[in-house]
């Protein structure tokens, strides 16, 4: 079945620890990327990767890393959380034909609380 | 300034009733348009898109979407909705001046439907 895994699903830390979500898509594709969801403020990108080795900033970077090492993986990384990280993240996946984006495919949503 | 725009924050429609969620987006371009829902606890589900071609553009579940170059509109609609039409629609579109890269989503418009 073609999905995009991520892990955890639910996931309460505190201040200052460092965390990673994964992400992994199992239909080859190129692009990847993750958003973080608000209320009143829909889903805004934090980091996309057009393919492995490259990544690049999205609307809402500050506190985030990532890496794309593997086509397949995209963890989103938060090297020191605070408390306005507290959000519900998704990571997406997409075919790229000709440099032309085509639909995404979400993961469940990771809900993160950092105390 | 560019922009995709749900102005309904929340919309009540009785079950069986017609329903028409509005998204509007600013880009000088004609972008790709797509729009996705978000039921309770889940990821996004791709419900149509449009790239080009015919404007009144079929989707899953029973939804249609019909895009209007000159309102700059890619309105939802469905003619009778079911209780478990219940969910959050996001609008979203990949701008042009992206490279066609970049998924842009609006804020999101939330429906509750009544018995």
């Amino acid at each position: 079945e073609a999905q995009v895994t991520q892990n955890p699903r639910y996931l309460i830390t505190v201040t200052g620890k460092k965390l990673t979500v994964t992400c992994s898509q199992n239909m080859n594709h190129e692009y990847m990327s993750w958003y973080r969801q608000d209320p009143g403020l829909g889903l805004r990108q934090i980091y996309y990767s057009m393919n492995v080795e490259v990544t690049d900033k999205g609307d809402v970077p500050e506190g985030y890393k990532v890496s794309r090492k593997e086509k397949r993986n995209f963890p989103l990384i938060l090297e020191s959380p605070s408390p306005n990280q507290t959000s519900l993240y998704f990571c997406a996946s997409s075919l790229v034909t000709g440099k032309r984006n085509t639909e995404a495919f979400f993961g469940q949503g990771t809900r993160l609380t950092v105390v | 300034a560019q922009s995709v725009t749900q102005p309904d924050i929340h919309i009540t429609v009785s079950e069986g009733a017609s329903l028409e969620l509005r998204c509007n987006y600013s880009y000088g371009a004609t972008p790709y348009l797509f729009w996705y829902v978000q039921s309770p606890g889940q990821g996004l589900q791709l419900l149509l898109k449009y790239f080009s071609g015919d404007t009144l553009v079929q989707g899953i579940k029973g939804f249609e979407a019909e895009f209007k170059r000159s309102q700059s509109s890619f309105n939802l609609r469905k003619p009778s909705v079911h209780w478990s039409d219940a969910a959050e629609y996001f609008c979203a579109v990949v701008p042009m001046n992206t490279g066609f890269q970049k998924l842009v989503f609006g804020t999101g418009t939330r429906l509750l439907v009544s018995p």
